[in-house]
């Protein structure tokens, strides 16, 4: 079945800094690649994903970038503001009209410093 | 339609007790999911329904856990013979269609066994 890494584990940027958080996967027929971010006590809540046929998906200050050969993904966040502070999680799945379950990653907490 | 709900938020039961979950997805998804989330971990898939139909289950789900979803509505998650390796957060996430592929999650049950 699919394994999704993720790195770091933790991760403390400057209010105003970019963040960075990559995942590898293992499974080459994966095509989908969702980031949810969870705040604590919440629920997970989706915030951007990316399928296999773009390479890079922008949302504001969010990017996902997409490198099918090397099979990892990789979540960007400009201009940084305390509400980014979270544990960001990144999952795939092979989206094929059938089996929609997400195998996610261990998950990156990221605190913003004001 | 306020979102998914998942009933109760908490429960603490006594090693060896039964103990049911309940999730009433947003009500035009067609697809409801369960994950189990332990502390630092990313959401596990445990199973999954297309309308009332149980397709996958996850070799996490041991024969102590069974879910339904009778009505392709509200599902239940039951556990029997609780152990304290069950002690985690049960997250539930509804999805519509294979044109949808953003889940939404419920807020969770936190499940504590003594």
């Amino acid at each position: 079945g699919e394994n999704v890494e993720q790195h770091p584990s933790t991760l403390s940027v400057q209010e105003g800094d970019s963040a960075v958080i990559k995942c590898t996967y293992s499974d080459s027929a994966s095509n989908y690649f969702p980031w949810y971010k969870q705040e604590l006590g919440k629920r997970p809540q989706l915030i951007i994903d990316i399928r296999s046929n773009v390479g890079e998906k922008k949302d504001q200050r969010i990017a996902v970038t997409l490198n099918k050969t090397a099979k990892h993904f990789s979540l960007h966040i400009t201009e940084t503001q305390p509400e980014d502070s979270a544990v960001y999680f990144c999952a795939g799945t092979i989206s094929n009209f059938g089996n929609e379950k997400l195998t996610f990653g261990t998950g990156t907490r990221l605190t913003i410093i004001p | 339609d306020t979102g998914v709900s998942q009933n109760p938020r908490h429960k603490i039961t006594k090693r060896g007790q039964n103990v049911t979950f309940r999730c009433d997805p947003i009500s035009e998804h067609n697809r409801l999911y369960w994950y189990r989330q332990t502390l630092g971990q990313g959401p596990e898939f445990l199973t999954y329904f297309q309308n009332e139909a149980q397709l996958e289950k996850s070799r996490l789900l041991s024969d102590r856990f069974s879910a339904e979803r009778p009505k392709g509505s509200f599902s239940t998650l039951e556990i029997q013979r609780t152990e304290q390796g069950d002690s985690a957060m049960y997250l539930c996430a509804s999805s519509f269609d294979a044109n949808n592929y953003g889940y939404t999650f419920g807020s969770g049950t936190r499940l504590t066994v003594v």
